[in-house]
């Protein structure tokens, strides 16, 4: 199966400060998103975002399909942003979803 | 729009029985999805269906079971069990396959075998 890498794995930002994630993925694939699970293990929804950029307020995400990998911009960070972030792409049209191992995100006052 | 619910929220099991985590989608989504999440981890497929009627493996399908009679509902059967099986699982739902293929989630059920 396809291999979804996200760096770094742990971050701890102070408030205001801004970040980039980042998921590398060994294939082609037909989608991505990205997922922010919030402190009480909500899944939700940042991005669906197979190639090109996206900005919604704060976040930002590119994907470089042809490279392999998608960024993850936070910007001005807040403590709601705390908790982990996670890309998962279908590759193959196999209707399936590979999880990355996620990056866990820590915003302090 | 509820979205993507599932219930129970909480479960705790012994070793040895079953049960069943059900998931119901209110969008009409043709796909839907079972998935597991293990403590640090990322979420593992455990088996998806195109349609009503149309079930397939994911990653991780042992120990488990799964039915597709409607659209809206597609529920997760464990049978047997076992400690391996505690983690939080995940139903999700999106409206086609290819491009286009967004995955809306529900609030998960944390189960427990003890």
């Amino acid at each position: 199966g396809i291999q979804v890498e996200q760096s770094p794995p742990d971050l701890i930002l102070q408030e205001g400060a801004n970040s980039t994630l980042r998921c590398n993925f060994s294939d082609s694939v037909n989608n991505l998103q990205w997922f922010h699970q919030n402190p009480w293990g909500q899944l939700i929804n940042l991005f669906y975002i197979p190639s090109g950029t996206k900005q919604n307020g704060r976040l930002s995400a590119t994907t470089v399909a042809t490279e392999r990998y998608s960024l993850l911009y936070i910007s001005s960070s807040q403590t709601t942003d705390s908790g982990v972030y996670f890309c998962a792409v279908e590759y193959n049209t196999g209707n399936q979803f590979y999880f990355g191992t996620g990056t866990s995100l820590t915003v302090i006052p | 729009n509820a979205g993507v619910t599932q219930t129970p929220k909480f479960r705790i099991l012994k070793i040895g029985q079953s049960m069943t985590l059900q998931c119901t989608q209110d969008m009409n989504h043709n796909y839907m999805y079972w998935y597991r999440q293990d403590p640090g981890m990322g979420l593992k497929l455990i088996y998806y269906s195109v349609g009503a009627g149309i079930t397939d493996k994911g990653e991780v399908p042992n120990g488990y079971n799964v039915s597709r009679s409607t659209t809206e509902d597609f529920p997760l059967r464990l049978e047997l069990a076992a400690p391996s099986q505690t983690s939080v699982y995940f139903c999700a739902s999106s409206i086609a396959g290819g491009r286009g293929n967004e995955q809306f989630f529900g609030p998960g059920t944390r189960l427990t075998v003890l």
